[in-house]
């Protein structure tokens, strides 16, 4: 069985670029999860989709980002404009309905200069 | 918030037990787990403990619990140099959903 994949997994881009993540979860997983690490820093939550629905989304640091879940199986993360600080490792994990550990995937690395 | 705590770095010989802490305030944690992340590589799911439980134990991998000192640790025995990477704990709190709270991390180096 596949496991998380996630892609990029490394993009360099310009302060005030736009850069979209994309995590695919393992099959039939009905929770994804977004976290990020900032360099240095814990790793945290972004926010919850159950299938399509955001479930939580209270780690979601402003309104530059945006994430999305269309027909509840991949999702994508969308940074607009990217910022310097927004630099660091994104993880995407996910779980079955009512599992309680979550598979990470390899994380997308985004560097903003 | 949630506090939770790790030494950054632990350095152990190869053959020997490595022992992972980890200190939390918050007392309504779930579910507690470890994962571990190599060089350039995402997070592996090593094991987890339910807040219920005391002990679990997994081949060379034993986690205790102490809910009353708020303390988890992760203890590896016979440490391989394949051993060496991130060690991540990470909660679940009730009323939390399911999002997860991680440590910082420590860093297991294995020397020969």
């Amino acid at each position: 069985e596949a496991g998380v994949t996630q892609f990029p997994s490394h993009s360099v881009i310009e302060k005030g670029q736009t850069v979209t993540l994309r995590c695919d979860p393992i099959s039939g997983h009905d929770n994804l999860y977004w976290y990020r690490r900032v360099m240095g820093k814990e790793i945290k939550f972004l926010l919850h989709f159950v299938k399509e629905s955001k479930q939580d989304e209270s780690g979601m640091p402003n309104n530059r980002f945006l994430a999305e879940r269309t027909g509840g199986t991949y999702s994508t993360l969308k940074v607009q404009p990217a910022e310097l600080e927004d630099s660091g490792v994104y993880f995407c994990a996910s779980s079955p309905r009512g599992g309680y550990e979550q598979f990470f995937g390899p994380g997308t690395r985004l560097t903003v200069l | 918030g949630e506090d939770v705590e790790q030494s950054l770095f632990l350095s152990v010989r190869e053959g020997d037990s490595s022992v992972i802490n980890c200190t939390y305030t918050d007392s309504s944690s779930t579910y507690l787990y470890w994962y571990k992340q190599e060089p350039g590589a995402g997070l592996q799911l090593l094991t987890y403990i339910f807040s219920n439980m005391d002990m679990k134990q997994d081949q060379r991998l034993t986690v205790l619990l102490n809910k009353k000192d708020k303390h988890l640790s992760l203890r590896i025995a016979d440490t391989q140099t394949g051993d060496s990477a991130i060690y991540f704990c990470a909660l679940i709190l009730t009323g939390g959903g399911n999002k997860l709270t991680f440590g910082t991390g420590t860093q297991l180096k294995v020397e020969l």
